[in-house]
């Protein structure tokens, strides 16, 4: 079945660093592929998606490109803040509109 | 502007009650979607819907139901309230068909405490 493997967190850095948090993915067929953020407190809200082999998504300095060869979404950003401090989840969407989701990863960013 | 609120934000409640969780969303979407997320576990998908009167089980649907009367609300029920339903609930909604960048929207969520 489908399913999506995060790395295990925490994730500790500090600011201006360079961030990678990697996804893989196994799944039949072509699944869309998204990276939700979770703040403290808050529900999940989309950060990026990609919806084919080879298509990066972006948004607010983080990127994620969709690679079918090596069934991964890892998500980057060249300088992070401490604003960054969350939960990210990759996610892949199954059949219908549903979801699977990674078991998240936490990032703290500190001065 | 379009919104999906959950309540209560927070509930403690005994084992064996029957507890009932709001979600209610603007945004004219077909489909909801309910999860509960725990450490080590992610979010896991506990029942959806793709329009009134439309009920499906997800991957952890033992001990809860849902029922979708009409567009906006989609409540969901512990029939019997367990320990091992402690968790954070979130609800969700995204427009349906079959889009493939489909996002689905997440309500504030709601923090359950079964003792």
């Amino acid at each position: 079945g489908n399913s999506v493997t995060q790395m295990e967190g925490p994730v500790t850095l500090s600011e201006e660093a360079f961030l990678t948090i990697n996804c893989t993915y196994t799944a039949t067929g072509y699944p869309s592929l998204f990276w939700y953020v979770q703040y403290p407190g808050e529900g999940l809200q989309l950060l990026l998606k990609a919806t084919k082999a080879d298509d990066k998504g972006s948004n607010k300095g983080f990127e994620a490109t969709y690679r079918k060869e090596t069934t991964s979404f890892h998500l980057e950003k060249g300088s992070v803040q401490v604003s960054d401090s969350a939960v990210y989840f990759c996610a892949l969407r199954g059949g219908a509109d549903k979801l699977i989701f990674g078991t998240g990863t936490r990032l703290q960013v500190f001065p | 502007d379009a919104e999906i609120t959950q309540s209560p934000r927070h509930k403690i409640t005994e084992t064996g009650r029957q507890v009932t969780l709001a979600c209610h969303q603007t945004w004219n979407h077909n489909n909801m979607f309910w999860y509960r997320q725990d450490l080590g576990h992610g979010l896991r998908l506990i029942h959806y819907s793709y329009g009134v009167q439309d009920t499906n089980k997800g991957e952890v649907s033992d001990g809860y139901s849902v029922s979708r009367s009409n567009t906006e609300d989609l409540p969901l029920t512990l029939e019997s309230a367990a320990s091992s339903q402690t968790s954070v609930y979130f609800c969700a909604s995204s427009g349906g068909g079959d889009r493939a960048y489909n996002e689905q929207f997440f309500g504030p969520g709601t923090r359950l405490t079964v003792l």
